[in-house]
């Protein structure tokens, strides 16, 4: 039981270039979301998905775009890196219920140059 | 819109004794959600503790007690007998119910650094 994993763990980007970021996760979690953390702040919102087959935007959605592939995945893809997209991407996880708590995978470092 | 503060950037306290991490909320959702993560130098998040808005007692788990005082709109954390490997980063987040889904969001504050001293 893996929980969530993300992959890659750490990425280098040069500004125009594209990347996907993966989320897996064994807990049979309905809900899946992406959040990114800057230096000094707390995680934001870009995406999540309520169930699979739905997808719905959060906080800073603006410049990624989502994909809920199956229950278990859900990836998050970077069209043209900016540098402001320079963060550390957590996916997390939660059950059917609301009340459930959110589980978070290990992030993933990007640098966008 | 919801709103997480948590005033004290740093905290400092001695190995074996008690710390208070402080958290202030502001929702106008009834029925709602407090967490508290650890995030060590190592950068994942470790989900600590819940408290729900309707819980009639304070949510304790292990050495993490949450003391939730509803009127006040404040959840502070209390862990008790510092360790050393308590020195990390601790987030306070609300949940904040998405109408339009069965999901939810947290709403995270910016976080208090705790250092726990020999």
């Amino acid at each position: 039981n893996a929980g969530v994993t993300q992959t890659p763990k750490f990425q280098v980007l040069k500004t125009g270039q594209s990347m996907t970021l993966q989320c897996a996760q064994d807990m049979n979690h309905n809900s899946m979301y992406w959040y990114r953390q800057d230096p000094g702040m707390g995680l934001r919102l870009i995406y999540y998905s309520a169930s699979e087959g739905t997808t719905d935007k959060g906080e800073v959605p603006n410049g990624y775009n989502v994909s809920r592939l199956n229950k278990r995945e859900f990836s998050l893809r970077l069209e043209s890196a900016a540098p402001s997209q320079t963060s550390v991407y957590f996916c997390a996880g939660q059950g059917p219920n609301r009340q459930e708590t959110q589980y978070f995978g290990p992030g993933t470092r990007l640098l966008v140059l | 819109a919801q709103k997480i503060t948590q005033t004290q950037p740093g905290m400092f306290v001695q190995e074996k004794e008690a710390v208070t991490l402080d958290c202030t909320y502001d929702t106008s959702d009834p029925s709602y959600g407090l967490f508290w993560y650890k995030q060590p130098s190592s950068g994942e998040m470790i989900f600590l503790i819940y408290q729900g808005s309707y819980d009639q007692q304070n949510a304790t788990e292990g050495r993490y007690s949450l003391n939730f005082q509803k009127a006040r709109k404040s959840a502070n954390l209390v862990i008790s007998a510092s360790q050393l490997g308590d020195s990390a980063m601790y987030f306070c987040a609300m949940r904040e119910s998405l109408q339009e889904t069965s999901g939810s969001r947290l709403t995270f504050g910016e976080g208090t650094q705790l250092t726990v001293n020999p």
